[in-house]
């Protein structure tokens, strides 16, 4: 497809449980992060793809959190032991990897959006 | 550290009027500065952005942003307000690493409202 592309676009989990979330960049687009959009919050940073490797995890906010990308291509957050205050809406973003200079925007999916019961 | 600050988390205006919502950055660097729109159940949508060169930036939609150095700030404007405009606005700023700007800072964000 053209755009970034997320899967599943609404998912209920009970408390407890873990989630797998997924998201296709767009191709060619090395690099890959991970939002989380919760009500009143604003857009938080989890975690930020260069190829495989994630240089900057800093904003994952506990060890139930973690991503994986493969191939250069599609990434998974998955979170264990889901909890009430993850529910949010997790975005995901894909740009062409640019050195300063060039400022390439971030091109969004239009999201997941967990529930947590 | 970068950060952008949003004032005013919701903005009503009526159909046909101007469109201003505000950002102020901090930067220790010149910095990358970018607004996006999202509506709803959607993405976010880029509008503009601004990198180096000329400071007033024009976007899609008829909105532009002026880079305002002096007072550290990268409003956004739109002369006429269209009921289609209703959407939720971010201002975001770049942080770099090393070489590379990717990772993107946002601010709370802006509810617009336009009354018909």
């Amino acid at each position: 497809g053209a755009g970034v592309s997320q899967s599943p676009s609404n998912k209920v989990t009970e408390k407890g449980k873990d989630v797998e979330l997924r998201c296709d960049p767009i191709s060619g687009h090395t690099a890959l992060y991970w939002y989380r959009q919760s009500l009143g919050q604003g857009l938080e940073f989890l975690i930020y793809f260069q190829g495989n490797s994630a240089p900057d995890k800093s904003g994952l906010p506990s060890d139930r959190f973690s991503a994986e990308r493969t191939g250069g291509s599609v990434s998974t957050l998955t979170i264990q032991r889901t909890q009430q205050e993850d529910s949010a809406v997790y975005l995901c973003a894909s740009s062409l990897l640019q050195v300063r200079g060039s400022g390439s925007p971030l091109h969004f999916g239009n999201g997941t959006r967990l529930t947590v019961t | 550290a970068q950060s952008v600050t949003q004032l005013g988390s919701h903005v009503s205006v009526s159909e046909g009027a101007l469109v201003l919502l505000r950002c102020n950055y901090s930067s220790s660097v010149p910095p990358y500065l970018f607004w996006y729109v999202q509506y709803p159940n959607q993405g976010l949508q880029l509008l503009l952005k601004y990198t180096t060169g000329a400071t007033l930036v024009k976007g899609i939609n008829g909105f532009e942003a002026e880079f305002k150095k002096s007072e550290t700030s990268f409003h956004l404007t739109k002369p006429s307000a269209h009921m289609s405009d209703a959407a939720e606005y971010f201002c975001a700023v770049s942080v770099g690493y090393g070489g590379a700007t990717n990772k993107l800072i946002f601010g709370t964000g802006t509810l617009l409202a336009v009354q018909p």
